[in-house]
């Protein structure tokens, strides 16, 4: 069955470092999520992404954050100054958004703890 | 924006058990999406629902719909160590991209 992949599974940074997060989507899938689970919290969304540009972002999803599509299959999350506060679970999810049915398909994660 | 809230937070049930979670948004349901967690992995879709009044089962698990209310719940008929987890309810709304999940209740079950 086809599956999202997430590098890396787990990543230990220094704060003020700047880090990537990578997913590699369905391959028929068109629409890209990122979202963010601080222990023990809810799922929060960050980023949608279509047809090489942002649809939509949280609040959460500030000028240290970005989303790149930088070949056909990579989708990469980039945090350039990391802080504290950004230790979290990265979930990186892709659908084919077929209208009324949007199912999502989620990546295992990557964990990202700064110190 | 629109708000997810689901009930109970968290919930230990003896093996056998039936169990019910629910989920209300704050606004206008166009369709309503429940997934499992498993702790520290990915989220796995459970049903969908679109419409008013569907009902939808997998194995021991229905979901329902209930559009008025703007509430849906989830029911576990007999449960058993397998179903334990973190169920999320999400949402998206026509026309936008942002895809947003339940606060989430942790289902425990003792054998």
């Amino acid at each position: 069955e086809p599956e999202v992949t997430q590098t890396p599974s787990h990543q230990v940074t220094q704060m003020g470092q700047e880090v990537i997060l990578r997913c590699v989507p369905i391959s028929n899938h068109l629409y890209f999520y990122w979202y963010r689970q601080i222990l023990g919290q809810k799922v929060e969304f960050l980023v949608s992404f279509y047809n090489n540009e942002i649809s939509e972002k949280s609040e959460i999803f500030d000028d240290q954050f970005s989303v790149e599509r930088p070949d056909g299959s990579n989708f990469t999350l980039k945090i350039r100054s990391t802080k504290l506060e950004d230790s979290a679970m990265y979930f990186c999810a892709s659908s084919e958004n077929r209208a009324g049915a949007n199912v999502l398909t989620f990546g295992a994660g990557s964990r990202l703890t700064v110190l | 924006s629109q708000e997810l809230e689901q009930s109970p937070q968290s919930l230990i049930v003896q093996e056998g058990k039936n169990l019910t979670i629910n989920c209300t948004s704050s606004k206008t349901l166009y369709g309503l999406y429940w997934y499992k967690q498993k702790y520290g992995e990915g989220l796995i879709f459970l049903m969908m629902l679109q419409k008013g009044g569907e009902e939808k089962s997998h194995e021991k698990i229905t979901a329902k719909l209930d559009e008025k209310k703007q509430q849906s719940s989830l029911h576990i008929t007999a449960s058993q160590p397998s179903h334990a987890g973190i169920y999320l309810c999400g949402a998206d709304r026509p026309g936008t991209y942002k895809y947003i999940f339940g606060t989430g209740t942790r289902l425990k079950v003792l054998a």
